[in-house]
């Protein structure tokens, strides 16, 4: 079945950049995403990627995808404060036509001023 | 930008009793989804929804749970009987009909059980 895991904690420096780290078991999925959720609230989309790319930039945000190590990175350049929070790893698996996701435990960011 | 709204966002109570939790989709998406996440647990998909019915389910959505769709814009969760393993915060998700589209979710609603 579908599994994703992720480390629990990550603690870096304001300016430095951030790499959260993910591994999921199922082949067939169609595209990988970063959840970010701050305390008491919902699940913020950062960005995704489709299986078939091995990266993607947006502004700080850069995804890395390892195929053949199933293996998915975020990377957080210049992190700021404003970055703490709980990052989700999330692979989307497409049976059917439909799509359900399952999410890893989550990466809580410390980012220390 | 177009958002998937849930409400209330904290909804008490007492075991045994009847809960709706309701969601607002985003308006032109065609999939439905719930999701639950447990305290200090991981977020776990509960039920797809697409065409007036039920696309897919877990283990979790048993007998006590339903999901509806009463008009063309609000998507519903019910659980009958509730327990207090149902306590949770349970999130909303819809999607586009395209293929390539990610799903966008809710902000949630608490759920506490007493």
């Amino acid at each position: 079945g579908e599994d994703v895991e992720q480390s629990l904690f990550l603690s870096v420096r304001e300016g430095d950049s951030s790499v959260i780290n993910c591994t999921y078991t199922d082949s067939s999925s169609t595209y990988l995403y970063w959840y970010k959720q701050e305390p008491g609230a919902g699940l913020q989309l950062l960005t995704y990627i489709f299986s078939n790319m091995d990266m993607k930039q947006d502004q700080r945000l850069t995804v890395l995808l390892n195929k053949k190590d199933k293996h998915l990175s975020l990377r957080i350049a210049d992190t700021q404060t404003g970055d703490s929070a709980i990052y989700f790893c999330a692979e989307a698996f497409r049976g059917g036509g439909y799509q359900k996701v399952t999410f890893g435990i989550g990466t809580k960011l410390q980012v220390i001023p | 930008e177009p958002e998937v709204t849930q409400t209330p966002s904290h909804q008490v109570t007492q075991m045994g009793q009847e809960v709706i939790l309701r969601c607002v989709p985003i308006s032109n998406h065609l999939y439905f989804y719930w999701y639950r996440q447990i305290l200090g647990q991981k977020v776990e998909f509960l039920v797809s929804f697409y065409n007036n019915e039920i696309s897919e389910k877990s283990e979790i959505f048993d007998d006590q749970f339903s999901v509806e769709r009463p008009d063309g814009s609000n998507f519903t969760l019910k659980i009958r009987s509730t327990k207090l393993e149902d306590s949770a915060m349970y999130f909303c998700a819809s999607r586009a009909g395209m293929n390539n589209q990610p799903q966008h979710f809710g902000d949630g609603t608490r759920l506490s059980i007493l």
